[in-house]
């Protein structure tokens, strides 16, 4: 049964870079696709973007400017930077596995995000 | 970019049946069969309930059905019950820009 675990710093303050971790145990890296997605107080799910297990991204058309993610397969560990922060970008973050043909079927716990000066 | 229409409240009793809509364009709902249905409970992840415009992951009962026509999808639940109470988001893939969006979300209140 595969688990996502996710942590990154949970209070940042304006124009300051978003680095979040999620880390896959138990279950298979690779043929999955790994998503990022956030949920601001109050509004509703966007979703931010995705990575192969080969490292192929897409990414909101809102944010692409700002983030990045990557995947280190030797640790199956993937990653989520947002630069330039601003307090619309606070809310709750997930990380999540998408199964090709499919859907997502694993969840990160989620990790809260606050940008505040 | 505009994110997907959806009404942001619904109700029914339990036992009843209710239906939640989902407007997109032909950039998005309408052009392939890649419409996403979450449900929502506060303080949770969200799970996908619908996949593929009406395919359910194992597990979600058949209570919960999805349809599309033309550039709107559209999520049914058969007999209310208390624990469907959540939030439920509809999600589109955008083929112009490659990237998946989501509807404004509906509250599903069971009375």
């Amino acid at each position: 049964q595969v688990q996502l675990q996710q942590w990154g710093a949970g209070l940042l303050k304006p124009s300051e870079t978003l680095s979040l971790t999620c880390a896959v145990y138990g279950g298979s890296f690779n043929n999955y696709y790994w998503h990022w997605i956030r949920q601001p107080p109050g509004k509703g799910l966007e979703w931010i973007g995705e990575i192969s297990h080969s490292g192929a991204t897409k990414f909101n058309p809102s944010l692409k400017s700002r983030v990045t993610m990557s995947v280190d397969t030797s640790k199956t560990n993937f990653y989520l930077r947002l630069s330039s922060v601003t307090a619309a970008d606070s809310g709750v973050y997930y990380c999540l596995r998408w199964e090709p043909n499919s859907s997502v079927d694993s969840w990160g716990q989620g990790t809260l995000v606050t940008v505040s000066s | 970019q505009s994110a997907l229409t959806q009404p942001p409240s619904a109700s029914g009793s339990p036992g009843q049946s209710v239906t939640i809509s989902c407007t997109g364009t032909s950039s998005d709902i309408g052009a392939y069969d890649y419409v996403t249905w979450y449900q929502h409970h506060p303080g949770k992840a969200p799970k996908v309930i619908i996949h593929d415009v009406s395919k359910r992951p194992s597990g979600v009962p058949d209570r919960f059905s999805g349809s599309k026509s033309g550039n709107t999808a559209s999520l049914t639940v058969f007999g209310l019950q208390a624990d469907d109470e959540a939030d439920y988001y509809c999600s589109s893939y955008e083929v112009s820009n490659n990237y998946w969006m989501f509807g404004g979300g509906t509250k599903l209140t069971v009375l």
